[in-house]
């Protein structure tokens, strides 16, 4: 699986959008883009994810680059309840689907009021 | 339909003493995934279950440690004789189908955190 970049921590200020970067240099043509959260002592949930395309849902949108080397995780309008780690991780969807996620150590994101 | 539910949530074991914790996937979910979370540290894989079958086990410590799924009943991860270094947050995650596909995500749980003293 590709590896990915993400800075360790954010601020963002309640309302405001929040704009989590992740670079995945070496991502292969396959290869999805995935995003997870975990709030404090909380299991991780799923947010997102996409292939090529920009994609969006009720929590947020994905913007990848055309080359498919780095992605944008947007939460249009943060709120406290958003502050958690955002994981970016890529897998190969395909036949050897074994849950085994990889994720690294994700980006911090504080919203602050 | 609940979520994925894992109990306990906390649990305290002596050093040396067996740690069984469990889960149930959502209603529907036949694919069950263990992950664990030292302290500080990412989400690390450790095992992936299918009904009555271990799918892969890459990520299991080769001793001490075991999970199954039994046709009826909760997933079940077991490790013997615990040591403090098994202190940690593990979390199951179910999915419908494998996972990941493009057409189906994992849910996870609320995680069991296990205090070796």
């Amino acid at each position: 699986d590709a590896k990915t970049t993400q800075p360790p921590s954010m601020d963002c200020a309640e309302g405001r959008a929040a704009n989590l970067p992740c670079n995945h240099s070496t991502i292969s043509g396959n290869e999805y883009v995935y995003w997870y959260r975990q709030i404090h002592s909380q299991g991780p949930q799923y947010i997102i994810h996409g292939l090529k395309n920009n994609e969006t849902n009720e929590m947020a949108s994905l913007i990848i680059t055309e080359d498919r080397k780095s992605s944008t995780l947007i939460l249009p309008h943060a709120t406290l309840r958003d502050t958690a780690v955002y994981y970016c991780i890529v897998r190969v969807d395909g036949s050897s689907n074994t849950g085994k996620l990889i994720f690294g150590q994700g980006t911090t994101l504080q919203v602050k009021p | 339909n609940a979520g994925v539910m894992q109990n306990p949530r906390h649990l305290v074991r002596r050093r040396g003493q067996e740690a069984r914790l469990r889960c149930s996937p959502m209603k529907g979910h036949s694919h069950v995934y263990w992950y664990r979370q030292l302290p500080e540290e990412g989400l690390k894989f450790m095992v992936y279950l299918q009904k009555e079958n271990i799918i892969d086990e890459s990520g299991m410590p080769k001793e001490r440690f075991s999970a199954e799924f039994p046709k009826e009943g909760p997933s079940i991860l077991r490790i013997q004789q615990v040591v403090r270094g098994d202190s940690a947050a593990y979390f199951c995650a179910s999915s419908p189908q494998p996972f990941p596909s493009v057409n189906t995500e994992a849910f996870f749980g609320q995680g069991t955190r296990l205090t070796v003293v």
